[in-house]
C-alpha cells in the first residue's frame, strides 16, 4: 500500500536553532500534503496545506515565518521550524493526499517528535 | 464550518467486553468523507475506515464495525470481545470533498480506551 515517510522521526535541539522535518511520498505522486502538530494528550491540529509548486496556506494562527513549508516536488514536502523555542515541542504529523495518482485516500506519515531545549 | 465532537474523552473496560465510541460531526456540505484512526503509544496513526457520505451501510470488519447515521450526524465505532491490544486514542475525523479530492481532516479530540486484562 501506499507509504508516507517522515524524517527524522525524533529530533532534540537547543532553543533558537532551526529544525528541518521532511515528508515524503514514497509509491505515489501527492499533488497536496498537510501538516498536523499534536500536543500531549491532545488531538491533530492543521498548521497548513502545501500545494506542490505553490506557496502553503496556513490555518488561522499559525505563524508563516515561523512554520516554513516547501512543497519543491510530487513527492517531498518539508517543514522548517525556524528559531525554535520550548514551546514549539510538540509531535509533527504529516499527511498526502493520494487522489492524484493510483491511490484515493490520504495517507498519514509516522510523525517527528521535536524536543526544543 | 466543520467540527468533530467525542463525548467521551477516556473509557475503561475489561478485556473482552464491547465497547462503543460515539463520534458526532457537523458541516454544511453534502459530499464529505468520515475517518476513524487508531494512534497507539507509538504515535503513529493507523487507518482504520473510511466512509463518504453517500454510504450509509454499516460496515463490519473483524471485531470492528461502525454505524453511520446521517440523520443524527453520528459515526459510532464498536469494538467487540475488546482485548488488551486495542488499547490506544481513537479519532473521529471529518474531511470535506473538493471535487475529486481531499480538502483538510478535520479531527476529533479523540477517545483514550484502555483495556484491562
Amino acid at each position: 500500500g501506499a507509504v508516507v515517510s517522515q524524517h527524522p522521526s525524533w529530533v532534540i535541539c537547543k532553543s533558537g536553532t532551526s529544525v528541518k522535518i521532511e515528508c515524503r511520498s514514497l509509491d505515489f505522486q501527492a499533488t497536496t500534503m498537510f501538516w498536523y502538530r499534536q500536543f500531549p494528550k491532545q488531538s491533530l491540529m492543521l498548521m497548513a496545506t502545501s500545494n506542490e509548486g505553490s506557496k502553503a496556506t496556513y490555518e488561522q494562527g499559525v505563524e508563516k515565518d515561523k512554520f516554513l513549508i516547501n512543497h519543491a516536488s510530487l513527492t517531498l514536502s518539508t517543514l522548517t521550524v525556524t528559531s525554535a523555542h520550548p514551546e514549539d515541542s510538540s509531535f509533527y504529523i504529516c499527511s498526502a493526499d493520494g487522489t492524484s495518482g493510483a491511490t484515493d485516500t490520504q495517507y498519514f506519515g509516522p510523525g517527528t517528535r521535536l524536543t526544543v531545549l | 464550518a466543520q467540527k468533530v465532537t467525542q463525548a467521551q474523552t477516556e473509557i475503561s473496560v475489561v478485556e473482552k467486553e464491547d465497547v462503543t465510541l460515539d463520534c458526532v460531526y457537523e458541516t454544511r456540505d453534502t459530499t464529505y468523507y468520515l475517518f476513524w484512526y487508531k494512534q497507539p503509544p507509538s504515535g503513529e496513526l493507523v487507518f482504520l475506515i473510511r466512509r463518504n457520505s453517500f454510504d450509509e451501510q454499516n460496515e463490519i470488519s473483524g471485531r470492528y464495525s461502525w454505524n453511520f447515521q446521517k440523520s443524527t450526524s453520528s459515526f459510532n465505532f464498536t469494538i467487540t470481545a475488546s482485548q488488551v491490544v486495542d488499547s490506544a486514542v481513537y479519532f473521529c475525523a471529518l474531511s470535506e470533498a473538493l471535487g475529486t479530492s481531499y480538502d483538510k481532516v478535520i479531527f476529533g479530540p479523540g477517545t483514550s480506551l484502555s483495556v484491562i486484562p
